[in-house]
C-alpha cells in the first residue's frame, strides 16, 4: 500500500511554544489530506480538511488560528500548533488518499505531542 | 455526517478463541476500513473493504453495504492480536473524510 510518512513522532514543547507536524505522502500525490486528534482512551477525531493549494477546512469547534494547516505541495501537509498548552497535549494523525473516489485512506505513525 | 458504532466495546479472549467485532455505519459509504492500532498508537491497514468478503491468514472481514455493517473476524487469536481495533467509513457526499467508531478493545491473555 501507499507511505504516509509523518514527522515528529513524539515532541516536548513548553507552554506558550509552537510546534510543527509534517505529513508526507511518499509515493502518491494526494491532493487531499486530513488531520485527526486522539485523547487517551478515545477515538479519533477529524479536526480538518488540508487541500492542497488552498485554505483548509475545519470541523466544528476546531481553531483554525490555533491549529494552522498549511497544503504546499501535492506530497506534503503540515500542522502548527500555536502558543501550545497543557490541554493541546494529544496524539496527533495525518492521512491522505491516492486521488479520485472510493480509494483507500492511508495513516501517518502519528505525533505524540506534551506540552508541558 | 457520518455515524459509525462499533461493538463490543471491550472482548477478552483467552489465546486460541475466536472473535467477531462489529461496525454499522448510519448511511451509504463508498469506504470502509479496518485498523489495530498497536501501543505505540500507530495504526495498521487491516482491510479496505466498502463491499465484499477479504481474508488476510487469520483476519477476514465481510462488509454488507446494503444493510450496512462490516464485521471483522480473527481466528485463532493470540496475545500479540490484543489492541484497539477501529472501523472508519466515509462517503464522497461527506467529501472523503473517514469518521472512526469508538474501537473495540480487545485483550487475548495466554
Amino acid at each position: 500500500g501507499a507511505v504516509v510518512s509523518q514527522h515528529p513522532s513524539r515532541v516536548i514543547c513548553k507552554s506558550g511554544t509552537s510546534v510543527k507536524i509534517e505529513c508526507r505522502s511518499l509515493d502518491f500525490q494526494a491532493t487531499t489530506m486530513f488531520w485527526y486528534r486522539q485523547f487517551p482512551k478515545q477515538s479519533l477525531m477529524l479536526m480538518a480538511t488540508s487541500n492542497e493549494g488552498s485554505k483548509a477546512t475545519y470541523e466544528q469547534g476546531v481553531e483554525k488560528d490555533k491549529f494552522l494547516i498549511n497544503h504546499a505541495s501535492l506530497t506534503l501537509s503540515t500542522l502548527t500548533v500555536t502558543s501550545a498548552h497543557p490541554e493541546d497535549s494529544s496524539f496527533y494523525i495525518c492521512s491522505a488518499r491516492d486521488p479520485g473516489p472510493n480509494t483507500e485512506a492511508f495513516f501517518g505513525q502519528g505525533t505524540r505531542l506534551t506540552v508541558v | 455526517g457520518i455515524q459509525v458504532e462499533q461493538s463490543p466495546p471491550d472482548l477478552i479472549l483467552q489465546e486460541g478463541a475466536n472473535s467477531t467485532l462489529r461496525c454499522n455505519f448510519s448511511d451509504s459509504v463508498n469506504n470502509l476500513q479496518w485498523f489495530h492500532q498497536n501501543p505505540w498508537g500507530q495504526l495498521i491497514n487491516l482491510f479496505y473493504i466498502p463491499s465484499g468478503t477479504k481474508q488476510n491468514g487469520r483476519l477476514s472481514a465481510t462488509t454488507v453495504a446494503t444493510e450496512r455493517y462490516s464485521l471483522l473476524y480473527i481466528s485463532s487469536s493470540q496475545t500479540t492480536d490484543s489492541g484497539v481495533y477501529f472501523c472508519a467509513a466515509a462517503s464522497n457526499t461527506n467529501a472523503g473524510k473517514s469518521t472512526f467508531g469508538d474501537g473495540t478493545t480487545l485483550t487475548v491473555k495466554p
